[in-house]
């Protein structure tokens, strides 16, 4: 398999700061990485589709100036909740699509947000 | 647009015994995969199974099988000799890598209790 690693793995701060989560992919190059919100005892909501060197493409209702995304590079996607509120305190997962002859998507392990 | 259904919110089994998820879904493609992710406690996503939809043999992964109906658009899990570590929630998946955005689709998932 493939490993795909985010930091922090649990943040707690301040409503009205920003945070930042990383999403990288340890043993391959992504092109394509997606961001997912979970909310307790739910299934996963994609929020995004980022793509490296290009801008991300959001899921409707999402916000695109409140949860920015970059991907900058082959290995590496972040997501910045900016002005956070206590309503965004979520589970948040990235996933990185490794293409070749089994194209498979490996999910990080998580990133809980809380906002106080 | 294409749409997973688990009809089953819970389920319990007892250890040793087998336990079969269902799963139901929606689409107009001919070509797609279809997916079963494991979520623990731990909250990581593991795939436990894979099916090709050209494929017309099930997948079968140890303790794991599915029972693919493509006409009926029906995917099942089956989980032979059932061990405490297999409760979990269990989420049936969707994924068309040829579609522009390559989402993965998600159903509300099967919380799996084993009972010892």
């Amino acid at each position: 398999g493939a490993v795909v690693s985010q930091h922090p793995s649990w943040v707690i701060c301040k409503s009205g700061t920003s945070v930042k989560i990383e999403c990288r992919s340890l043993d391959f190059q992504a092109t394509t990485m997606f961001w997912y919100r979970q909310f307790p005892k739910q299934s996963l909501m994609l929020m995004a589709t980022s793509n490296e060197g290009s801008k991300a493409t959001y899921e409707q209702g999402v916000e695109k100036d409140k949860f920015l995304i970059n991907h900058a590079s082959l290995t590496l996607s972040t997501l910045t909740v900016t002005s956070a509120h206590p309503e965004d305190s979520s589970f948040y997962i990235c996933s990185a699509r490794k293409t070749g002859r089994r194209d498979t998507q490996y999910f990080g392990p998580g990133t809980r947000l809380t906002v106080l | 647009a294409q749409t997973v259904t688990q009809s089953q919110p819970e389920m319990s089994v007892q250890e040793a015994e087998t336990v079969t998820l269902s799963c139901t879904y929606d689409t107009s493609e001919s070509d797609y995969y279809l997916f079963w992710y494991k979520q623990p406690p731990s909250r990581q996503m593991i795939l436990v199974i894979r099916q090709e939809a050209y494929k017309q043999q099930n997948a079968t992964e140890n303790r794991f099988s599915v029972n693919f109906q493509k006409a009926a658009k029906s995917f099942s899990l089956k989980i032979s000799d059932s061990q405490l570590g297999d409760a979990a929630m269990y989420f049936c998946a969707y994924r068309n890598p040829m579609n522009r955005d390559d989402k993965i689709i998600f159903g509300k998932g099967t919380r799996l209790h084993i009972l010892p």
